[in-house]
Order: structure tokens, then sequence, then C-alpha cells
């Protein structure tokens, strides 16, 4: 079954503004990660948050978690028109039970 | 370059007639799975494998096998596609949850 629900389902914004995509999960997690997805293509793999952190970076990225209200946030700051995707939270037990969600589709304009 | 490999990219075929949708690894990984990806409903297991010889059904097994006689190919076979298996497929695979998984590019599928 569907796992995290990313929220929104489309997001457009202006080249150089932050763009934030949310997730919510139903069930408990030992870990939630952060996929891109360009149009048609494979998923990229861009950043695991375990289930005892509560915030993670990577270049221009930033993932917080919080585990009691079971939603993750996933932040780009000075968006980029290559950064225009569609973003997958996936949350997993183990390694063979990753769940995703619909996606959020960021448009992010020149 | 590391990487995940599916044959075909793209394939039309018509109802019944029995696909094999090839997934090759070169990164020595235990862990595979097999995805479909559907407007609106995001991508969702169909089968995974823990290492050679062990499989087990994701959530949407309907319709598919697997089989996993090698730790670096893992295909995916339609005994009779049906129109409802029309789909975007993704094979994936990873040593360890904690380094991601790695996608192949897809194969569209139309069955018609």
């Amino acid at each position: 079954s569907q796992q995290g629900e990313e929220d929104p389902q489309a997001l457009s914004i202006q080249e150089g503004e932050n763009a934030t995509m949310n997730c919510s999960y139903k069930t408990s997690i030992n870990n939630l990660q952060w996929y891109r997805q360009n149009s048609g293509r494979g998923l990229v793999h861009l950043i695991l948050i375990r289930s005892n952190e509560r915030e993670k970076h990577s270049g221009r990225l930033r993932v917080t978690l919080d585990t009691s209200k079971k939603s993750s946030s996933l932040l780009i700051t000075a968006s980029r028109a290559a950064d225009t995707a569609s973003y997958f939270c996936a949350t997993g037990l183990n390694n063979n039970d990753m769940r995703f969600g619909a996606g959020t589709r960021l448009t992010v304009k020149p | 370059e590391a990487q995940v490999t599916q044959n075909p990219r793209y394939l039309i075929t018509v109802t019944g007639k029995k696909l094999t949708v090839t997934c090759s690894q070169n990164m020595n990984h235990e862990y595979m799975s097999w995805y479909r990806q559907d407007p609106g409903l995001g991508l969702r297991q169909i089968y995974y494998s823990m290492n050679v010889e062990v499989t087990d059904k994701g959530d949407v097994p309907e319709g598919y096998k697997v089989s996993r006689k090698e730790k670096r190919n893992f295909p995916l076979i339609l005994e009779s596609p049906s129109p409802n298996q029309t789909s975007l497929y993704f094979c994936a695979s990873t040593s360890n949850i904690v380094y991601g998984y790695t996608f192949g590019s897809g194969t569209r599928l139309t069955v018609v």
C-alpha cells in the first residue's frame, strides 16, 4: 500500500526562491528518503534521514523529520531551473520494504 | 559505471502475449525490487528479492512473476499481459537501504 503522501501535488516557483515539500506517512518507520525524478526517467536518491534524526542537510537540501506527527519536509534553497522535477518521499522499515508516495511536481521558472 | 540496466525501454505488445523485461545491476547488490508507476499512484512495489533464489511479493504482484537465479539479474515476467498492466516499470537495487536504491531508466509498457 502507498505509504507516504506528498503535499502539495504541484508547486511552481521562480528561480532563486525556496521550495518546500511535505510528506506524511501512516506507520512506524526506520528511515525516510527523498528521491528526485526527471520526467519519465528513473528516480535518483537525494537524502536519507533516520527515525532518530530530526534534521539533515546536503548541499541546498534540508530535510526534517517529526516522528510524532509522522511527517517530513524537504526544503530546496535557492532553487534553479534544473531542480524542475518530481520529488518523492519513501519510507521503510528495512531494505526491501520501501513505500513511495505519489510525488510533488516542482516547476522552477527561470 | 555503476548502474541498473533495464531492457527494453519501450514495449508495445498485445494482450496475452508473454513478455520479459530484463534487469541487470553491476554493483553486486543483494536487494532488488520491481516497481510500477502510474499517474497519481506513485510507485508501487511488485516483487522484491533479498538475494539469489529469495523473492517475495510486494503490494501488487498479481499477473507478474520474477526470478533471481543470479545475483545481478532480476527479470520481470508477464505470462499473459492485460491492458491494466500498461505502466512505467522500474527496477531498483541496493546493498543497504541507508545508501538508497539505484533505479534503472524505466520500461514503458503498453498492452493493447
